[in-house]
C-alpha cells in the first residue's frame, strides 16, 4: 500500500460546482497536511496547511482532515475555470522526518 | 512578494553530460531542498540541505547528484552524468523551519536528456 494515495482524474466540473478533493493515507505519523495547487508547468503553490484533525477555511477552500479515517478533503466552492489545475496533497510527520510526502495530484477542470 | 527562483527554465543535455539547475531561495530562509517531478507522476523528494550541509536524502540522491550553496544566495544542484532517466522537472523549495512552516516553492526547471 502507498503512503499516499490520490485519485489522478481528471475530474470535470461545471463552473460554480463545488469540488471535493481527497486523498486517504496509511501512516499513522503524519501530522501536518497541505493542499498545494499546481498549473501546467509551474511548480507547486502551497494553498492550506493543518495541523491534526479538523477543518479550515480560506475563503472558497476549505482543508478537512480526519485522522480516525486517515483521510483529508479540500472543497473548494464555486468553482472558477482558473481554478483548473492539479491539486497535490501533502503530509508531514511530527518527528523524525520532516519531509513531505506528496499524493499523485488530481486534475481538476472547470469548464465555464 | 519574494519568491523562489530557478534558472535555466528549460534545459537539453546529452546523456552523459553534466548540469547545473540552479536556486535563488528566499532570503531569509534556512531550509533548502530539490525535488523532481517526472512527467505525469508524484512530486519526488531528493535532499534537503541546512547550514551548509545535507540534512536528509531520499533514494534517489545517489552519487550522481550533489548539492552546494556556493554563496549566500544560490543552491545548486549538479548531476554528473545525465541518463536518459533523469529527465523530469526539478523543482527547488525552501522553508523558515521544518515541521510546521511551508515550504515556498519555484518555478521548476524542465530537464530533458536526449
Amino acid at each position: 500500500q502507498k503512503e499516499v494515495e490520490q485519485d489522478p482524474g481528471p475530474l470535470s466540473v461545471p463552473e460554480g460546482a463545488i469540488v471535493s478533493l481527497n486523498c486517504t493515507y496509511s501512516n499513522s505519523a503524519f501530522q501536518y497536511f497541505m493542499w498545494y495547487r499546481q498549473y501546467s508547468r509551474k511548480g507547486p503553490e502551497l494553498l492550506m496547511y493543518t495541523y491534526s484533525s479538523g477543518n479550515k477555511e480560506d475563503g472558497r477552500f476549505t482543508a478537512q482532515v480526519d485522522k480516525s479515517s486517515k483521510y483529508i478533503s479540500l472543497f473548494i466552492r464555486d468553482s472558477q475555470p482558473s481554478d483548473s489545475a492539479t491539486y497535490l496533497c501533502a503530509m508531514k510527520r511530527s518527528g523524525g522526518s520532516y519531509i513531505p510526502t506528496f499524493g499523485r495530484g488530481t486534475s481538476l477542470i472547470v469548464h465555464p | 512578494e519574494p519568491e523562489v527562483t530557478q534558472t535555466p527554465s528549460h534545459q537539453v543535455t546529452q546523456m552523459g553530460q553534466e548540469v547545473i539547475l540552479r536556486c535563488v531561495p528566499i532570503s531569509n530562509h534556512l531550509y533548502f531542498y530539490w525535488y523532481r517531478q517526472i512527467l505525469g507522476q508524484k512530486v519526488e523528494f531528493l535532499v534537503s540541505f541546512y547550514n551548509n550541509e545535507i540534512s536528509e536524502k531520499s533514494e534517489i540522491f545517489d552519487d550522481q547528484f550533489s548539492v552546494e550553496r556556493p554563496d549566500g544566495s544560490n543552491f545548486t544542484l549538479k548531476i554528473r552524468s545525465t541518463k536518459l532517466e533523469d529527465s523530469a522537472m526539478y523543482f527547488c523549495a525552501s522553508s523558515t523551519g521544518t515541521a510546521n512552516t511551508e515550504a515556498f516553492f519555484g518555478q521548476g526547471t524542465r530537464l530533458t536528456v536526449v
